[in-house]
C-alpha cells in the first residue's frame, strides 16, 4: 500500500506570499494519479488539481500542481484570504487504496 | 448542476448497523465510479470504498473491509453504504463523491454525520 506524507503539517504565511506544499509517496506513483483538494473550515473538500498538474474547472491559475514519481508539489503563487485552509493530496490510481495524505494547514501568520 | 445528497446518518450504538444513501443528479450516473470518503471529528480525509460505474467492481480500505459494503442502483442514480458492526472509530462525516480507481474525485456531497456511541 502506498502511503502519502504531506509536509509541512502547518504553514504560516501572510496574504500575498507564495505557498509550497509537499506530498511524498512511499512508492513511485504510476501515470501521476495524484489529486489535490482544498477544505475550508466547515466545508466540503474541493478538487483543485488532478493528474498531478491539471487544474480542475474554475480553479484560479495561482494554483499549480507539479511533480512525478514520488514527489509532488502544490504551489499557490499569491495567497488570497480565502486560500487559508487545509490541503490534502490523494492517490487515485491504485485499486488497493485510494489514499489521502494527512493534510497541510495553511494559516495566516 | 451536479448534486449529491447524502442521507441516513445519525446516532447508533456500538455493534449496530446503518445504511447511508447518496442520491445523485446532473450527471450520467452510470458513467461515473463513485466513492465514500469519511472524516472523523477534527481529523483528515479517509477513503472508505469505491465502486465502478457498472457496479461490478468494488474496492475497500483495509480498516472497513468485511464490515462496510458499497453498492449502487443505477436506475435510481443512488449510491449506498451498508455499515455493520459499527465501532466508535467509525464516527465521522461520510461524504459521497464521484470518482474511484483512476477517476479523480470531482464532485462531493455535503456529508452525513454518523455517531457511534452508547
Amino acid at each position: 500500500e502506498i502511503v502519502l506524507t504531506q509536509s509541512p503539517g502547518t504553514l504560516s504565511l501572510s496574504p500575498g506570499e507564495r505557498a509550497t506544499l509537499s506530498c511524498r509517496a512511499s512508492q513511485t506513483v504510476s501515470r501521476s494519479f495524484i489529486a489535490w483538494f482544498q477544505q475550508r473550515p466547515g466545508q466540503t473538500p474541493r478538487l483543485l488539481i488532478f493528474g498531478a498538474s491539471s487544474r480542475a474547472t474554475g480553479i484560479p491559475d495561482r494554483f499549480t500542481g507539479s511533480g512525478s514519481g514520488t514527489d509532488f508539489i502544490l504551489s499557490i503563487s499569491r495567497l488570497e484570504p480565502e486560500d487559508f485552509a487545509v490541503y490534502y493530496c490523494q492517490l487515485y490510481g491504485t485499486s488497493r487504496a485510494l489514499t489521502f495524505g494527512g493534510g497541510t494547514r495553511v494559516e495566516i501568520k | 448542476e451536479v448534486q449529491l445528497l447524502e442521507s441516513g446518518g445519525g446516532l447508533i450504538q456500538p455493534g449496530g448497523s446503518l445504511r447511508l444513501s447518496c442520491v445523485v443528479s446532473g450527471i450520467t450516473f452510470n458513467s461515473y465510479a463513485m466513492s465514500w470518503v469519511r472524516q472523523a471529528p477534527g481529523k483528515g480525509l479517509e477513503w472508505v470504498a469505491s465502486i465502478s460505474g457498472s457496479g461490478l467492481y468494488t474496492y475497500y480500505a483495509g480498516s472497513v473491509k468485511g464490515r462496510l459494503s458499497i453498492s449502487r442502483d443505477n436506475t435510481k442514480t443512488t449510491l449506498f453504504l451498508q455499515m455493520n458492526t459499527l465501532t466508535a472509530e467509525d464516527t465521522a462525516v461520510y461524504y459521497c463523491s464521484t470518482g474511484g480507481y483512476e477517476e479523480y474525485f470531482n464532485y462531493w456531497g455535503q456529508g452525513t454525520l454518523v455517531t457511534v456511541s452508547s
